[in-house]
C-alpha cells in the first residue's frame, strides 16, 4: 500500500514563526504536491514538484516555499506564519504522468495548522 | 472562477435513500476522478473515468462521465452511514497531469 505520512496531525504556532511541514512517501513517486483545504473553498494547490530539487508554483504560492532535496520528502515552509494561514494542509504524491490522464493522487492524513 | 462546479454543496439524508451529486465544467477533460474524504483523513480515490459516456460501478456507487467529457455524476443507491464524507471531483484540463479539484459535496447519512 502507498503510504504518505505527514510530520504532525495538529500544530499550533504564533504569528511570525517559521513553520516546517514535512511529508514523506514510500512509493518512489516522482510527483509531490502541497494543498491547503478550507471550508467552502475545496483543495487549493500551493506548490508541486515533479522531481528532486524541482518545484512549480500552484494557484496560491504566496507566503509559502517548498524544498525537495530527496525524492521521498517534500517540505512546505511558512517563512513567517500569519493568521490567514490557519488551515488544513494536505500533502499528496503521484507516479509520473501517463499520457494526459490525471494520475491517482495519494494523500497524507493532513496537518491542521492553527496560527495564533 | 471555479473550473469544476460541484452540486449540491451539502446533502443530509436518511439511511436507505438514493442520491446523486454532480460535477460540471465548461471545459473538456481527458479524465475525471472522484475522491472521498472522511473526517480527519486525506482524500482517497474512488474511480477515474476516461471515456465519454463511460459508466463505472463500485458496489452501490455508480459513476458516469458525460458524452462531451465536460461533466460527471456520482449516484449512491441505498445510502449507508459509512458513506458519510466529502466527495470531491478532480480533473486535469488540457492534457495536464495536474488535477484541479471541485469544492466538494459534503454528505451526511443519518441512521
Amino acid at each position: 500500500d502507498v503510504k504518505v505520512t505527514q510530520s504532525s496531525r495538529y500544530l499550533v504556532k504564533r504569528t511570525g514563526e517559521k513553520v516546517f511541514l514535512e511529508c514523506v512517501q514510500d512509493m518512489d513517486h516522482e510527483n509531490m504536491f502541497w494543498y491547503r483545504q478550507d471550508p467552502g473553498l475545496g483543495l487549493r494547490l500551493i506548490y508541486f514538484s515533479y522531481d528532486v530539487k524541482m518545484k512549480e508554483k500552484g494557484d496560491i504560492p504566496e507566503g509559502y516555499s517548498v524544498s525537495r532535496e530527496k525524492k521521498e520528502r517534500f517540505s512546505l515552509i511558512l517563512e513567517s506564519a500569519s493568521t490567514n494561514q490557519t488551515s488544513m494542509y494536505l500533502c499528496a504524491s503521484s507516479p509520473s504522468t501517463s499520457g494526459g490522464v490525471a494520475d491517482t493522487q495519494y494523500f497524507g492524513p493532513g496537518t491542521r495548522l492553527t496560527v495564533l | 472562477t471555479q473550473l469544476l462546479e460541484q452540486s449540491p454543496q451539502f446533502l443530509s439524508i436518511q439511511e436507505g435513500e438514493n442520491l446523486t451529486v454532480y460535477c460540471n465544467s465548461s471545459s473538456v477533460f481527458s479524465s475525471l476522478q472522484w475522491y472521498r474524504q472522511e473526517p480527519g483523513e486525506g482524500p482517497v480515490l474512488l474511480v477515474t473515468v476516461v471515456t465519454g459516456g463511460e459508466v463505472k460501478k463500485l458496489k452501490r456507487l455508480t459513476f458516469q462521465f458525460g458524452d462531451a467529457r465536460k461533466d460527471s455524476s456520482l449516484h449512491i443507491t441505498a445510502a449507508q452511514t459509512g458513506d458519510t464524507g466529502l466527495y470531491l471531483c478532480a480533473g486535469a484540463p488540457g492534457g495536464s497531469y495536474i488535477p484541479t479539484f471541485g469544492r466538494g459535496t459534503s454528505l451526511i447519512v443519518h441512521p
